[in-house]
Protein backbone atom coordinates (compact mmCIF):
# COMPACT_ATOMS: atom_id res chain seq x y z
CA UNK A 1 0.00 0.00 0.00
CA UNK A 2 1.87 3.03 -1.16
CA UNK A 3 -1.10 5.41 0.48
CA UNK A 4 -2.70 6.85 -2.74
CA UNK A 5 -6.41 5.11 -2.70
CA UNK A 6 -8.49 5.33 -5.71
CA UNK A 7 -12.46 4.23 -5.61
CA UNK A 8 -14.33 2.54 -6.63
CA UNK A 9 -11.85 -0.13 -8.04
CA UNK A 10 -14.33 -1.60 -10.53
CA UNK A 11 -16.78 0.30 -12.51
CA UNK A 12 -18.90 -1.16 -15.55
CA UNK A 13 -21.06 1.04 -17.08
CA UNK A 14 -23.20 1.28 -20.36
CA UNK A 15 -21.89 3.96 -23.16
CA UNK A 16 -23.44 7.18 -22.77
CA UNK A 17 -23.31 7.43 -18.97
CA UNK A 18 -20.67 9.54 -17.48
CA UNK A 19 -18.67 8.19 -14.48
CA UNK A 20 -16.41 9.73 -11.71
CA UNK A 21 -13.43 8.69 -10.36
CA UNK A 22 -12.02 9.67 -7.15
CA UNK A 23 -7.95 9.79 -5.96
CA UNK A 24 -6.54 10.92 -2.92
CA UNK A 25 -2.89 11.25 -2.69
CA UNK A 26 -0.85 10.37 -0.25
CA UNK A 27 -1.57 13.36 2.45
CA UNK A 28 1.48 15.70 1.92
CA UNK A 29 1.90 15.55 -1.46
CA UNK A 30 1.04 18.60 -3.22
CA UNK A 31 1.60 17.30 -6.80
CA UNK A 32 -0.75 14.47 -8.31
CA UNK A 33 -1.11 12.75 -11.94
CA UNK A 34 -3.88 10.92 -13.78
CA UNK A 35 -3.13 7.78 -15.98
CA UNK A 36 -4.63 5.94 -17.86
CA UNK A 37 -3.77 2.27 -19.55
CA UNK A 38 -5.11 0.27 -21.64
CA UNK A 39 -4.34 -3.65 -22.19
CA UNK A 40 -1.21 -4.38 -23.38
CA UNK A 41 0.54 -1.04 -23.22
CA UNK A 42 2.15 0.69 -20.17
CA UNK A 43 0.10 3.67 -18.69
CA UNK A 44 0.15 7.14 -20.80
CA UNK A 45 -0.21 10.18 -18.67
CA UNK A 46 -3.53 12.27 -18.88
CA UNK A 47 -2.74 15.36 -16.81
CA UNK A 48 -1.52 17.13 -13.60
CA UNK A 49 -2.12 19.06 -10.65
CA UNK A 50 0.10 21.05 -8.39
CA UNK A 51 -2.30 21.82 -5.87
CA UNK A 52 -5.37 22.97 -7.07
CA UNK A 53 -4.42 24.18 -10.33
CA UNK A 54 -4.44 21.75 -13.20
CA UNK A 55 -1.04 22.57 -14.90
CA UNK A 56 -1.42 20.43 -18.24
CA UNK A 57 -3.40 17.93 -19.88
CA UNK A 58 -2.57 15.55 -22.37
CA UNK A 59 -3.89 15.62 -26.12
CA UNK A 60 -5.76 11.59 -25.03
CA UNK A 61 -8.10 13.95 -22.87
CA UNK A 62 -10.80 14.95 -25.21
CA UNK A 63 -13.61 17.44 -24.19
CA UNK A 64 -15.18 14.59 -22.32
CA UNK A 65 -12.87 14.22 -20.07
CA UNK A 66 -12.75 16.64 -17.03
CA UNK A 67 -10.11 16.10 -13.64
CA UNK A 68 -10.29 18.31 -10.49
CA UNK A 69 -8.84 18.94 -7.40
CA UNK A 70 -10.55 21.57 -5.99
CA UNK A 71 -8.98 21.53 -1.90
CA UNK A 72 -5.37 20.91 -3.42
CA UNK A 73 -6.17 17.03 -1.83
CA UNK A 74 -8.32 14.45 -3.51
CA UNK A 75 -8.91 15.05 -7.07
CA UNK A 76 -11.56 13.73 -9.38
CA UNK A 77 -11.63 12.23 -13.05
CA UNK A 78 -14.89 12.45 -14.83
CA UNK A 79 -16.21 10.86 -17.88
CA UNK A 80 -19.03 12.38 -20.01
CA UNK A 81 -20.87 10.35 -22.51
CA UNK A 82 -18.84 6.84 -22.08
CA UNK A 83 -17.13 5.44 -25.20
CA UNK A 84 -16.37 1.70 -25.47
CA UNK A 85 -13.09 3.27 -25.89
CA UNK A 86 -13.05 4.79 -22.50
CA UNK A 87 -12.73 1.27 -21.11
CA UNK A 88 -8.56 1.11 -19.45
CA UNK A 89 -7.19 0.96 -16.22
CA UNK A 90 -7.29 4.78 -14.68
CA UNK A 91 -4.46 5.64 -12.21
CA UNK A 92 -3.68 7.90 -10.11
CA UNK A 93 -0.51 8.78 -8.82
CA UNK A 94 1.18 11.35 -6.47
CA UNK A 95 4.52 13.29 -5.66
CA UNK A 96 6.54 15.88 -3.73
CA UNK A 97 6.60 19.01 -5.56
CA UNK A 98 10.45 19.69 -4.90
CA UNK A 99 13.12 17.83 -5.46
CA UNK A 100 12.88 14.18 -5.57
CA UNK A 101 10.03 13.66 -8.19
CA UNK A 102 9.25 9.91 -7.21
CA UNK A 103 5.43 9.28 -8.03
CA UNK A 104 3.77 7.05 -5.76
CA UNK A 105 0.56 4.99 -7.58
CA UNK A 106 -2.49 4.06 -6.34
CA UNK A 107 -4.26 0.52 -7.18
CA UNK A 108 -6.17 1.83 -10.36
CA UNK A 109 -9.59 1.82 -11.22
CA UNK A 110 -10.44 -0.55 -13.88
CA UNK A 111 -13.51 0.81 -15.98
CA UNK A 112 -15.60 -1.18 -18.46
CA UNK A 113 -17.82 0.42 -21.07
CA UNK A 114 -20.39 -2.00 -22.33
CA UNK B 1 12.81 12.65 -22.47
CA UNK B 2 15.20 9.77 -23.54
CA UNK B 3 13.83 6.73 -25.04
CA UNK B 4 14.24 3.18 -23.35
CA UNK B 5 14.60 -0.34 -24.98
CA UNK B 6 14.30 -3.19 -23.00
CA UNK B 7 13.64 -7.01 -23.83
CA UNK B 8 10.06 -7.69 -23.81
CA UNK B 9 10.28 -10.44 -21.62
CA UNK B 10 12.81 -12.56 -19.36
CA UNK B 11 12.17 -15.91 -17.35
CA UNK B 12 14.40 -16.70 -13.86
CA UNK B 13 14.58 -19.34 -11.83
CA UNK B 14 13.54 -19.00 -7.86
CA UNK B 15 16.34 -17.94 -5.87
CA UNK B 16 18.19 -16.55 -8.36
CA UNK B 17 19.21 -13.26 -9.33
CA UNK B 18 16.86 -11.50 -11.86
CA UNK B 19 18.99 -8.98 -13.96
CA UNK B 20 16.92 -6.80 -16.29
CA UNK B 21 18.64 -4.38 -18.47
CA UNK B 22 18.04 -1.17 -19.83
CA UNK B 23 19.29 0.67 -23.12
CA UNK B 24 18.97 4.87 -22.56
CA UNK B 25 21.59 5.83 -25.50
CA UNK B 26 20.06 9.54 -25.94
CA UNK B 27 20.09 10.20 -22.13
CA UNK B 28 21.42 13.65 -21.07
CA UNK B 29 23.26 15.09 -18.10
CA UNK B 30 20.59 15.67 -15.95
CA UNK B 31 18.43 12.79 -16.48
CA UNK B 32 17.83 10.27 -13.87
CA UNK B 33 16.61 6.49 -14.37
CA UNK B 34 13.09 5.06 -12.86
CA UNK B 35 12.25 1.50 -12.43
CA UNK B 36 9.00 0.57 -11.35
CA UNK B 37 7.20 -2.49 -11.68
CA UNK B 38 3.34 -3.52 -12.44
CA UNK B 39 1.99 -6.61 -10.93
CA UNK B 40 -0.80 -7.67 -12.93
CA UNK B 41 -3.95 -5.65 -12.36
CA UNK B 42 -2.62 -3.67 -9.54
CA UNK B 43 -1.06 -0.10 -10.27
CA UNK B 44 2.50 0.63 -10.86
CA UNK B 45 5.05 -0.14 -7.62
CA UNK B 46 8.01 2.08 -7.74
CA UNK B 47 11.31 0.46 -7.26
CA UNK B 48 14.29 2.15 -7.18
CA UNK B 49 16.16 5.37 -9.44
CA UNK B 50 19.49 6.45 -9.99
CA UNK B 51 21.60 9.29 -11.82
CA UNK B 52 25.02 8.25 -12.37
CA UNK B 53 25.69 6.31 -9.00
CA UNK B 54 24.77 2.42 -8.27
CA UNK B 55 22.06 2.50 -5.86
CA UNK B 56 20.60 0.12 -3.93
CA UNK B 57 17.59 -0.48 -1.54
CA UNK B 58 15.56 -3.00 -0.12
CA UNK B 59 13.87 -4.47 -2.63
CA UNK B 60 16.96 -4.21 -5.46
CA UNK B 61 19.76 -2.56 -6.65
CA UNK B 62 20.73 -0.85 -10.00
CA UNK B 63 23.63 -0.81 -11.58
CA UNK B 64 24.55 2.57 -14.48
CA UNK B 65 27.29 2.27 -17.05
CA UNK B 66 29.18 4.87 -16.25
CA UNK B 67 28.78 6.39 -19.74
CA UNK B 68 25.18 6.69 -18.45
CA UNK B 69 23.55 4.70 -21.77
CA UNK B 70 22.68 1.63 -19.91
CA UNK B 71 21.56 0.40 -16.58
CA UNK B 72 20.77 -2.99 -15.39
CA UNK B 73 18.39 -3.58 -12.61
CA UNK B 74 18.98 -6.52 -10.06
CA UNK B 75 16.36 -8.19 -7.73
CA UNK B 76 19.18 -10.71 -5.93
CA UNK B 77 16.96 -13.43 -4.94
CA UNK B 78 14.17 -13.76 -7.32
CA UNK B 79 11.03 -14.88 -5.99
CA UNK B 80 7.40 -16.05 -7.52
CA UNK B 81 5.98 -12.46 -6.48
CA UNK B 82 8.77 -10.91 -8.35
CA UNK B 83 6.58 -11.92 -11.85
CA UNK B 84 5.31 -8.35 -12.74
CA UNK B 85 6.09 -6.18 -15.88
CA UNK B 86 9.17 -3.95 -15.22
CA UNK B 87 9.41 -0.65 -16.50
CA UNK B 88 12.79 1.57 -16.81
CA UNK B 89 12.02 5.12 -17.43
CA UNK B 90 14.00 7.79 -17.99
CA UNK B 91 12.41 11.12 -16.03
CA UNK B 92 14.16 14.52 -16.16
CA UNK B 93 13.64 15.13 -12.26
CA UNK B 94 13.35 18.31 -10.48
CA UNK B 95 12.55 20.33 -13.92
CA UNK B 96 9.14 21.21 -15.30
CA UNK B 97 9.33 17.79 -17.00
CA UNK B 98 7.34 15.55 -14.78
CA UNK B 99 5.56 12.95 -17.20
CA UNK B 100 6.41 9.01 -16.77
CA UNK B 101 6.49 7.58 -20.31
CA UNK B 102 6.65 4.15 -20.04
CA UNK B 103 7.06 1.99 -22.55
CA UNK B 104 6.31 -1.91 -22.95
CA UNK B 105 8.60 -2.58 -19.75
CA UNK B 106 9.86 -6.18 -19.79
CA UNK B 107 7.56 -9.11 -18.17
CA UNK B 108 9.71 -10.72 -15.79
CA UNK B 109 8.65 -14.35 -15.26
CA UNK B 110 9.71 -16.29 -11.83
CA UNK B 111 9.54 -20.12 -12.27
CA UNK B 112 9.65 -22.35 -9.41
Amino acid sequence: DTGVSQDPRHKITKRGQNVTFRCDPISEHNRLYWYRQTLGQGPEFLTYFQNEAQLEKSRLLSDRFSAERPKGSFSTLEIQRTEQGDSAMYLCASSLAAGRETQYFGPGTRLLVL
Amino acid sequence: DAKTTQPPSMDCAEGRAANLPCNHSTISGNEYVYWYRQIHSQGPQYIIHGLKNNETNEMASLIITEDRKSSTLILPHATLRDTAVYYCIVLNSGGSNYKLTFGKGTLLTVNP
